[in-house]
């Protein structure tokens, strides 16, 4: 069974602070990674996919990195805003074609 | 906007019933995606669609069935449903066939609450 786990579950900042999460994810068999955010009564937005052992990737304030060798993946915001209030869900994609989503980590910035 | 339609919004039925939900995928996407989100649980992969012909499945039960039409749009079929269907169901969709490398676009969902 591929498991894929995010830590924390949640976190709360405050608006300016800089954040990281964390998302495990099986080193074999790895094709991509995939990190999108969901903020509440929306849909899943997609931020990155990465396919290659030491990938960065940022948008705006958002960076990404990636190290498939012992698998994991982290998710950097810096200068947190209230709009950043989200879950971040990674997802594990495997040469068979499927995402195998974590649970996420719910990130509250209060102002 | 995602570009992803989804529908119904919401549907409520009964156990036992058969219900059907519809996803039309972005403008010039090929594959379409089906996910579960039942409570206390992450997305689940259903089973995955590319130009009409099934290309992966995830743990999608006998009682729930798919289909991708010729205009790519795609239905999910879940029969004789059970309490535990109640679940948001999204729909999503990307370019190619090969879900793991692109980026999937997810429609607003639809929740089924069965009574």
């Amino acid at each position: 069974i591929l498991n894929v786990e995010q830590s924390p579950q949640s976190l709360h900042v405050q608006e300016g602070d800089s954040t990281n999460f964390t998302c495990s994810f099986p080193s074999s068999n790895f094709y991509a990674l995939h990190w999108y955010r969901w903020e509440t009564a929306k849909s899943p937005e997609a931020l990155f996919v990465m396919t290659l052992n030491g990938d960065e990737k940022k948008k705006g304030r958002i960076s990404a990195t990636l190290n498939t060798k012992e698998g994991y993946s982290y998710l950097y915001i810096k200068g947190s805003q209230p709009e950043d209030s989200a879950t971040y869900l990674c997802a594990f994609g495997n040469q068979g074609g499927k995402l195998i989503f974590g649970q996420g980590t719910e990130l509250s910035v209060k102002p | 906007d995602s570009g992803v339609t989804q529908t119904p919004k919401h549907l409520i039925t009964a156990t036992g019933q058969r219900v059907t939900l519809r996803c039309s995928p972005r403008s010039g996407d090929l594959s379409v995606y089906w996910y579960q989100q039942s409570l206390d649980q992450g997305l689940q992969f259903l089973i995955q669609y590319y130009n009409g012909e099934e290309r992966a499945k995830g743990n999608i039960l006998e009682r729930f069935s798919a289909q991708q039409f010729p205009d790519l749009h795609s239905e999910l079929n879940l029969s004789s449903l059970e309490l535990g269907d109640s679940a948001l169901y999204f729909c999503a969709s990307s370019v190619g066939g090969t879900g793991g490398s692109q980026p999937q676009h997810f429609g607003d969902g639809t929740r089924l609450s069965i009574l």
